[in-house]
């Protein structure tokens, strides 16, 4: 158990749907990373906000986007959902601007249909 | 493109046995290295880190990093049945938050 929550745990959408996920990240933690795990791949990073603000982003359309809240929580939302954004969307939290270890919650599994 | 290279396996050994999982990376300038268990359909748990070039125990693992080869391995000594999943490492450069996954490695521990 981490500490960090994510809602809801699966959904199914169409393509062209939008869709939100959120996170809750760990106490104390200010740091939030989004990652995509599509089948038999390793996660691949979205992006990582730091105080409210994106400061990293990975090899990802800007249909991907973000936000952080005051109280560290995230949202990660996918317009325009295609087949290929089915997946398990990881969050993780940390203290450190995200360069120490990272423990992830339990996922979102996103089927695109 | 920096990347993390596994065997995807499936590697199997005895209950009771070594398992070795071993990882490249190709980023020279990678400084903090991660070792993940995922069970299916569950999310990637922390197993043990590494910064410096050598060993780390912890527990029944160890994790193994050679910079200049640019590797790092993790053994599981007495392997369980309940050692059964898929590893990942993870790799950090100095550059970046970002950890760069491998594809993972899928271990079988038979009784």
């Amino acid at each position: 158990e981490t500490g960090v929550t994510q809602s809801p745990t699966h959904l199914i959408k169409t393509r062209g749907q939008q869709v939100t996920l959120r996170c809750s990240s760990q106490s104390g933690h200010n740091t939030v990373s989004w990652y995509q795990q599509a089948l038999g791949q390793g996660p691949q990073f979205i992006f990582q906000y730091y105080r409210e603000e994106e400061n990293g982003r990975g090899n990802f359309p800007p249909r991907f986007s973000g936000l952080q809240f005051p109280n560290y929580s995230s949202e990660l939302n996918v317009n325009a959902l295609e087949l290929d954004d089915s997946a398990l969307y990881l969050c993780a939290s940390s203290s450190d601007l995200g360069i120490g270890e990272l423990f992830f919650g339990e996922g979102s599994r996103l089927t695109v249909l | 493109q920096k990347e993390v290279e596994q065997n995807s396996g499936p590697l199997s050994v005895p209950e009771g046995a070594i398992a070795s999982l071993n990882c490249t990376y190709s980023d020279r300038g990678s400084q903090s290295f991660f070792w993940y268990r995922q069970y299916s359909g569950k999310s990637p748990e922390l197993i043990m880190f590494i910064y410096s070039n050598g060993d780390k125990e912890d527990g029944r693992f160890t994790a193994q990093l050679n910079k200049a080869s640019q590797y790092v391995s993790l053994l599981i000594r007495d392997s369980q049945p309940s050692d059964s999943a898929t590893y990942l490492c993870a790799v950090r450069s100095n550059s970046g938050y970002a950890l760069n996954f491998g594809k993972g490695t899928s271990l079988l521990v038979t009784p």
